[in-house]
């Protein structure tokens, strides 16, 4: 069964600073790995989505890279701002299911 | 665009009463999904249905039934509710389950259930 991990599970960053999340996932046999925020009382709202093919995907401040023979992906946010406080998720979708297996997620603090 | 919409937002329920969450989406998509949300346990996969007229387990079927009433309806019932199933609950959706680009999975704003 597929474990994805990430650490830490929560951060807190001056405003300005560049950071670095981290995704760990077991099976190495995905389809894709999508980035997802979530705030408080909401849902997940999808940031990056970067195919089992790619190596990153950039959009805004944000990027994130996929080493699927590593089973790692990192989401860099650079120059950050309180509106980025929330809790970063990763997903894997299976390379031979229908099903997405989420991490536990980071919660992120970023003080003005 | 109202994307994926569930309700209801919120309820408390009794021990052994049932309820049904509803869901729809509106963006033609063929799967959709069940999660519950706990505190240090992330997401975890209750049932999805691949497409109209399938339904499959997930990782925490037990409690639960779906429905999948056409392609825009999901639904998730709890027949004699716990307090183990108190949490908060997504209902989800995506397109196709092939090898196209994207396919990327689109959630709702999330039901709180409390159980008492």
């Amino acid at each position: 069964k597929q474990e994805v991990t990430q650490i830490p599970a929560a951060l807190s960053v001056p405003e300005g600073e560049n950071l670095v999340l981290n995704c760990s996932f077991t099976d190495s046999a995905i389809y894709n790995l999508q980035w997802f925020r979530q705030d408080p009382g909401k849902g997940l709202t999808s940031l990056l989505l970067i195919q089992s093919s790619q190596r990153e995907q950039t959009s805004g401040r944000l990027n994130a890279s996929l080493d699927k023979s590593s089973g790692r992906s990192t989401l860099y946010i650079a120059a950050s701002q309180p509106g980025d406080s929330a809790t970063y998720l990763c997903a894997v979708r299976s390379n031979t299911g229908n099903q997405f297996y989420f991490g536990t997620g980071t919660s992120l603090t970023v003080i003005p | 665009n109202a994307g994926v919409t569930q309700t209801p937002k919120f309820q408390v329920l009794k021990t052994g009463q049932s309820m049904t969450l509803q869901c729809a989406q509106d963006m033609n998509h063929n799967s959709m999904y069940w999660y519950r949300q706990d505190p240090g346990m992330g997401l975890r996969l209750i049932y999805y249905s691949a497409s109209e007229g399938t339904t499959d387990k997930g990782e925490v079927p037990n409690g639960y039934n779906v429905s999948r009433l056409n392609k825009r309806e999901f639904s998730l019932r709890l027949e004699s509710a716990a307090p183990s199933q108190t949490s908060v609950y997504f209902c989800a959706s995506s397109l196709v389950w092939a090898r196209t680009s994207g396919n990327t999975i689109y959630f709702g704003e999330g039901s709180w259930l409390t159980v008492v």
